[in-house]
């Protein structure tokens, strides 16, 4: 039973423009969310994350919504460019310190 | 380089064998965590020890175990194998148990193949 799941297995970008990646959950628990990027044969980075009582986090050109009552997260990558071309994550924390991870957006930005 | 390093890199071993996998958290970082990421998956919560204590445990298989030392590495150990446990694990380390920021930093994983 996935609690966490990035229903896009892929997003293709131009240069410059907005990349937006989403994430659902169902756990209500659920007090911490965190984005990773994965490049190949490297292990995940994180990039941004939120805490359960906010709804928007902020950090150069990465911005994470999370929207509570939606069970949704989304981050927005503005401008995108061509080195944002990986594998993103969304992961969320829950009350006993257990992390869970979608299963990944491959993003490719396209120069 | 996030400082986390795991060994082996690649390991291909047999059905019904037994492996151990090595983990050295970064200089400082108290809490190592254990993911499982098989084809096409996302990434599985295995285990998490803090200062040489579990913390907190996922879905991991009686199979399955781990341990940290008390110079902070962790090694999880894989018996019996099957087909299935194929996968690249993963090895995590932050500076708290809890981690409040969320922030762990991942090692570049072993990839295991069991044939």
């Amino acid at each position: 039973d996935q609690q966490v799941k990035q229903n896009s297995p892929s997003l293709s970008v131009q240069e410059g423009r907005i990349s937006i990646l989403n994430c659902d959950y169902t756990n209500s628990m659920f007090d911490y969310f965190l984005w990773y990027k994965k490049y190949p044969a490297e292990g995940p980075t994180f990039l941004i994350s939120i805490s359960s009582i906010k709804d928007k986090n902020e950090d150069g050109r990465f911005t994470v919504f999370l929207n509570k009552s939606a069970k949704h997260l989304s981050l927005h990558i503005v401008p995108s460019q061509p080195g944002d071309s990986a594998v993103y994550f969304c992961a969320a924390r829950d009350n006993f310190n257990k992390f869970y991870f979608g299963s990944g957006t491959k993003l490719n930005v396209k120069p | 380089d996030s400082g986390v390093t795991q060994t082996p890199k690649h390991l291909i071993t047999a059905t019904g064998q037994r492996v151990t996998l090595r983990c050295s958290p970064r200089s400082g970082d108290l809490s190592v965590y254990w993911y499982q990421q098989s084809l096409d998956q996302g990434l599985q919560f295995l285990i998490q020890y803090y200062n040489g204590e579990e913390r907190a445990k996922g879905n991991i298989l009686e199979r399955f175990s781990a341990q940290q030392f008390p110079d902070l590495h962790s090694e999880l150990n894989l018996s019996s194998l099957e087909l299935g446990d194929s996968a690249l694990y993963f090895c995590a380390s932050s500076v708290r148990g809890v981690v409040a920021v969320g922030e762990q930093f991942f090692g570049p994983g072993t990839r295991l193949t069991v044939l």
